[in-house]
């Protein structure tokens, strides 16, 4: 099946700080990813739609300038987390779809766990 | 952003037992998926659902499209431990927005 793959698992940092977290399809490509951030016992909230080649889409309520997306190729996108403060620490996961696909299926990373003290 | 309704919010059985739970929404969606998450780890994808009225078995699990296709359902036979975990449904609008809206998640445990 499709494997989706992030990087780092967990980071730990000190406020004010950048962070970069990688996502990674690693036996398909993707020109869409998706990047969804999950407190802890909630939901998952669906933060931006990565376009490979192209600007990404933030919904409404994230910051563009503060969760940085760029999406080079076909198989990697990058989150920035900018000045992180103890607010952003969370639980951050990443999606992709089957370039091609017609099918709604999304296959997740492992997710991104960053604690900002 | 919208979120889809889940219930039960939690859930604890003894092994063995079969589970139903249900998600709904106050509008229609033409894709339903159903994920479970164990602690730490991303979504896994157990059953995708694309018509009105679907009803498809993966294993010892099963979910249907609702007819309305506001809803759909979930259903586990004879729990097994490995079956613990958060368990999320997704509702996709159309195959032109690919956007997710993810249920608020059951929490599935069994009782030794």
């Amino acid at each position: 099946g499709a494997v989706v793959s992030q990087h780092p698992s967990w980071v730990i940092c000190k406020s004010g700080t950048s962070v970069k977290i990688e996502c990674r399809s690693l036996d398909f490509q993707a020109t869409t990813m998706f990047w969804y951030r999950q407190f802890p016992k909630q939901s998952l909230m669906l933060m931006a739609t990565s376009n490979e080649g192209s600007k990404a889409t933030y919904e409404q309520g994230v910051e563009k300038d503060k969760f940085l997306i760029n999406h080079a190729s076909l198989t990697l996108s990058t989150l920035t987390v900018t000045s992180a403060h103890p607010e952003d620490s969370s639980f951050y996961i990443c999606s992709a779809r089957l370039a091609g696909s017609n099918t709604g299926e999304l296959f997740f990373g492992e997710g991104s766990r960053l604690t900002v003290l | 952003g919208q979120q889809l309704n889940q219930s039960p919010q939690s859930m604890f059985i003894q092994e063995g037992e079969d589970v139903s739970m249900n998600c709904t929404s106050s509008s229609i969606f033409n894709t339903w998926l159903w994920y479970k998450q164990d602690p730490g780890e991303g979504p896994v994808l157990l059953i995708a659902l694309y018509k009105a009225g679907e009803l498809t078995s993966n294993g010892r699990l099963t979910a249907q499209f609702g007819i309305t296709r506001k809803d759909s359902f979930l259903n586990i036979s004879a729990s097994i431990p490995s079956d613990v975990g958060i368990y999320f449904c997704a509702g996709q609008k159309d195959f032109g927005n690919e956007k997710l809206t993810f249920g608020t998640g059951t929490r599935l445990t069994i009782i030794p």
